[in-house]
């Protein structure tokens, strides 16, 4: 897991209801990456940012939202919008953009009420 | 935009025999091939990459080889122990895009 943390381990969601991951790293990383991982599926990335104040939409932007305030922190809100948010959300971070190895989070494993 | 397939999605294998992962890619831009190892309910972690300017690298009972001819790249694990039960990836990446494969699940039977 390195230094990259994400919170909660657990997250239950109620209909209509917007929650909010939480994604920090202390790598000192430019590069920070949400992806969705599905039962038996591979990674599909939602969004990513290569510098602070800046991002842009994965494959699967639809429903979900982010912030890069600060290099340490890239927040997913993950909306009311999202109609299948049931899932494992990994974090991921990398010294740049493109190909530079990227360092994931443990993860936060979303549930719906 | 890439394109990476993963063979095969299963395998079990008893433990001290060889396990072998297979990927291909479609771009031909790629040129960081890295690979993962997920445990249940944890974050990926990586175990070995290759560039491609190498064709082949090793580190203990791991090894990755690259045929950027035919675009595809294998992980080689010997002597497997039953701790490298787990949900292997391959990746593949071109400048700002990692495409990732599907996944294989490794189940090493003591």
């Amino acid at each position: 897991d390195g230094g990259i943390t994400q919170s909660p381990k657990y997250l239950f969601r109620k209909e209509g209801q917007n929650v909010t991951l939480s994604c920090e790293q202390n790598l000192n990383h430019d590069a920070m990456y949400w992806y969705r991982q599905d039962p038996g599926q591979g990674l599909r990335l939602i969004y990513y940012s290569q510098i602070v104040n800046d991002f842009q939409k994965g494959d699967i932007a639809e429903g979900y939202s982010v912030s890069r305030e600060k290099k340490e922190s890239f927040p997913l809100t993950v909306t009311s919008a999202q109609k299948n948010p049931t899932a494992f959300y990994l974090c991921a971070s990398s010294l740049l953009g493109g190909e530079e190895t990227q360092y994931f989070g443990p993860g936060t494993r979303l549930l719906v009420l | 935009g890439e394109n990476v397939e993963q063979h095969p999605s299963t395998l079990s294998v008893q433990e001290g025999d060889s396990a072998v992962i297979k990927c291909t890619y479609s771009d031909s831009a790629s040129n960081y091939f890295p690979w993962y190892k997920q445990e249940l309910g944890k974050g990926p972690q990586l175990i070995i990459d290759i560039r491609s300017n190498v064709g082949e690298k090793k580190d203990q009972r791991i090894a990755v080889t690259l045929n950027k001819t035919a675009k595809h790249f294998s992980l080689h694990i010997t002597e497997t122990q039953p701790e490298d039960s787990a949900v292997y990836f391959c990746a593949a990446s071109i400048p700002s895009d990692m495409r990732f494969g599907a996944g294989t699940r490794l189940t090493v039977k003591p």
